[in-house]
């Protein structure tokens, strides 16, 4: 157990919907990430937040937002949904910010688009 | 932009077998480089880390990664594999910059190798 926890564990859901997906980072951590772990794409980086404010994006699509609240929680928010976001999506978070730390990831959520 | 690849999608192997995983990068700058494992139906745990010093690098469980600026490359080792080591194996990367520097920690992955030990 890492100590991140991801709700729900798996959504199944319609073309066209939106889906709210939640991460609690482990106790302490300022840091999150989001990754999407799909078979063509692999495992990529979607967007990061610290202590509030997002802090890195990297391919995620405009359907795709997060936000993370004052009790550190985040939340990745998918809309219109298409068969291609079904994947599993992870979080992970970090102590601090920056690259000399070990990024601990949730169970992740397994989204089934049909 | 960073890259990583993982030259073997699959890896079949028996108990005792010695491993070698391979893993090159592409990236002009300073890399911090890490091997996660996802056993069946969990979640990405950290093997081991490198980011400076001796780049032979020991992690959890036996596993040991040796770092070879000159070719890029990022190499997971076992020398005796067991059937609990079945699983599948993520190399990754982030640029070495603190938190002043842009990429702020995020992690490029490799597509992965599955590794299966057979008993």
């Amino acid at each position: 157990d890492s100590g991140v926890t991801q709700t729900p564990k798996h959504l199944i859901t319609a073309t066209g919907q939106r889906v709210t997906l939640r991460c609690s980072p482990r106790s302490g951590d300022l840091s999150v990430y989001w990754y999407q772990q799909s078979l063509d794409q692999g495992l990529q980086f979607l967007i990061q937040y610290y202590n509030g404010e997002e802090r890195a994006k990297g391919n995620i699509l405009e359907r795709f937002s997060a936000q993370q609240f004052p009790d550190l929680h985040s939340e990745l928010n998918l809309s219109s949904l298409e068969l291609g976001d079904s994947a599993l999506y992870f979080c992970a978070s970090s102590p601090r910010l920056g690259s000399y730390n070990e990024q601990f990831f949730g169970p992740g959520t397994r989204l089934t688009v049909l | 932009a960073q890259s990583v690849s993982q030259h073997n999608h699959h890896v079949i192997l028996s108990e005792a077998a010695s491993l070698e995983l391979g893993c090159n990068y592409s990236y002009g700058g300073t890399v911090n480089l890490f091997w996660y494992v996802q056993y069946p139906g969990q979640h990405l745990q950290l093997l081991l880390k490198y980011f400076s010093g001796d780049p032979l690098v020991k992690g959890i469980k036996g596993f040991e990664a040796e770092f070879i600026k000159s070719k890029f490359s990022f190499n997971l080792r076992k020398p005796s594999v067991q059937w609990s080591d079945t699983a599948e194996y993520f190399c990754a990367v982030n640029d070495g910059t603190d938190a002043g520097g842009t990429s702020y920690g995020k992690l490029t992955f490799g597509q992965g190798t599955i590794l299966t030990v057979h008993p």
